[in-house]
């Protein structure tokens, strides 16, 4: 099976601006969960989706957003971009009860 | 409540051996490890569960202690190929999908 895929693997912003980063889960897999990792916070939960609902919530203001599509891929969204979310974004799908996180090679997103 | 990783590093010769714990604060379902080589994505090593039971990787092993909400990663005679810093997440329910991960311990393995 194919792994999961995010697009694009790269992205340079200014402050201000709203980013779209995309993710394809593992066929089959129906649970997708968007993780931030900064140096000095480590990895951080953002969100989850199974089935286009949002199931959890991490600890981020509302300008962090996401949503699901019936194909299960997953689109995140940060809007009014600050120099702090400068960060690795990286998207996990998973299945079955035990919840074990296949990740994709994530986003380098740079705000200038 | 972010589970508690020691050691932060660890320097270690091929064959050694290395234990990396992952502590918590509140009672757990299942801890997760995840190990992530420079410049990639997580990958996932192992889950232990309330219970016992484990699933994962075979030339790994670990331990979780549930009385202490405590996990135990084991490395034996570590190849350079264990290099890498290492995750623990922790799930504090059964069905719950909030994975909240630990700041990571880096594992360097040196000839």
């Amino acid at each position: 099976k194919a792994g999961v895929t995010q697009t694009p693997r790269y992205l340079i912003k200014t402050r201000g601006q709203q980013v779209t980063l995309s993710c394809s889960p593992i066929s089959g897999h129906r649970s997708v969960s968007w993780y931030q990792q900064t140096p000095g916070q480590g990895l951080q939960f953002l969100f989850e989706y199974f089935s286009e609902t949002q199931r959890n919530k991490g600890n981020f203001p509302g300008r962090f957003s996401g949503r699901q599509f019936s194909n299960s891929r997953s689109e995140m969204n940060v809007s009014t971009l600050e120099l702090g979310d400068s960060a690795l974004y990286l998207c996990a799908s998973s299945f079955g009860q035990y919840n074990e996180q296949f990740f994709g090679p994530g986003t380098r997103l740079t705000v200038l | 409540q972010q589970p508690v990783q020691s050691p932060q590093a660890v320097i270690l010769r091929e064959g050694e051996d290395a234990v990396i714990n992952c502590s918590s604060s509140k009672a757990l379902y299942s801890v997760h490890w995840y190990r992530q080589k420079h410049g990639e994505a997580p990958v996932f090593l192992m889950i232990l569960l309330k219970g016992g039971e484990q699933k994962g990787h075979d030339k790994i092993s670990a331990s979780f202690n549930e009385k202490k909400q405590q996990s135990s990663l084991y490395l034996t005679a570590s190849q350079l190929s264990y290099s890498g810093t290492y995750f623990c997440g922790t799930l504090l329910v059964q069905g719950a999908q909030k994975l909240v991960f630990g700041q990571g311990t880096r594992l360097t393995i040196n000839p």
